[in-house]
């Protein structure tokens, strides 16, 4: 299986400043002749199911707001918030779909500081 | 509104059965590939199951293959995991998910249900 490991495990940052979450997997999610990334990532919120912010690393779901974006390609993919609000403490994690069994990362927690 | 709604949870003794169901609502169920994602009691998440649209393909964990068993009722709008010898390891938080494309594989999670929590102690 495909490891995918997130840093840091945890992310204080003060409302208003950029908050910045790696993931790295242990082999390329790029498929070559698609040129995609297989790559998406989830917010979860206290006693709340996760919600799904980006796929293909960068597409945005509906509703994210813009301050949040994906980047990185093959290995290495990190996600940023631009300028961190409250509504934006949770966990996030980041999970690979390139394989025919998709695995998460360990969970990066975003508390405000 | 899309809903997906769990039942089934329990207090199980370890080696005994269960059966979680998902009952969906506001999208055309058979559109969409289904999962089964678990999530242990503070801990990440782990994918369990999937199956396509129409049942052909189907798809398990090495932690579950061979316990667990996925299924569909497209008539009845449901999604189901028959989980058998169950272990203490097996204690999580049990997520209905759909896919957001149409194949079980290759596939990320548009749509979460609230969970229904699996315990396996004796």
């Amino acid at each position: 299986d495909i490891v995918m490991t997130q840093s840091p495990d945890s992310l204080v940052v003060s409302l208003g400043e950029r908050a910045a979450i790696n993931c790295k997997s242990s082999q390329s999610v790029l498929h070559s002749s698609k040129k995609k990334n297989y790559l998406a990532w989830y917010q979860q919120k206290p006693g709340q199911p996760p919600k799904v912010l980006m796929s293909w690393a960068s597409t945005r779901e509906s509703g994210v707001p813009d301050r949040i974006s994906g980047s990185g390609s093959g290995t290495d993919f990190t996600l940023t918030i631009s300028s961190l609000q409250a509504e934006d403490v949770g966990v996030y994690y980041c999970q690979q779909y390139y394989s025919i069994v998709p695995t998460f990362g360990q969970g990066t927690k975003v508390e405000i500081k | 509104e899309v809903q997906l709604v769990e039942s089934g949870g329990d207090l199980v003794q370890p080696g005994r059965s269960l059966r979680l169901s998902c009952a969906v609502s506001g999208f055309t169920f058979d559109n969409y590939a289904m999962h089964w994602v678990r999530q242990a009691p503070g801990k990440g998440l782990e994918w369990v199951s999937g199956i396509n649209w129409n049942g052909a393909n189907i798809g398990y964990a090495d932690s579950v293959k061979g316990r667990f068993t996925i299924s569909r009722d497209n008539a009845k709008n449901s999604l189901y995991l028959q989980m058998n010898s169950l272990r203490a390891e097996d204690t999580a938080l049990y997520y209905c998910i759909r896919g957001a494309l149409g194949g079980y594989d290759h596939n990320w999670f548009d749509t979460w249900g609230q969970g229904t929590p699996v315990t396996v102690s004796s």
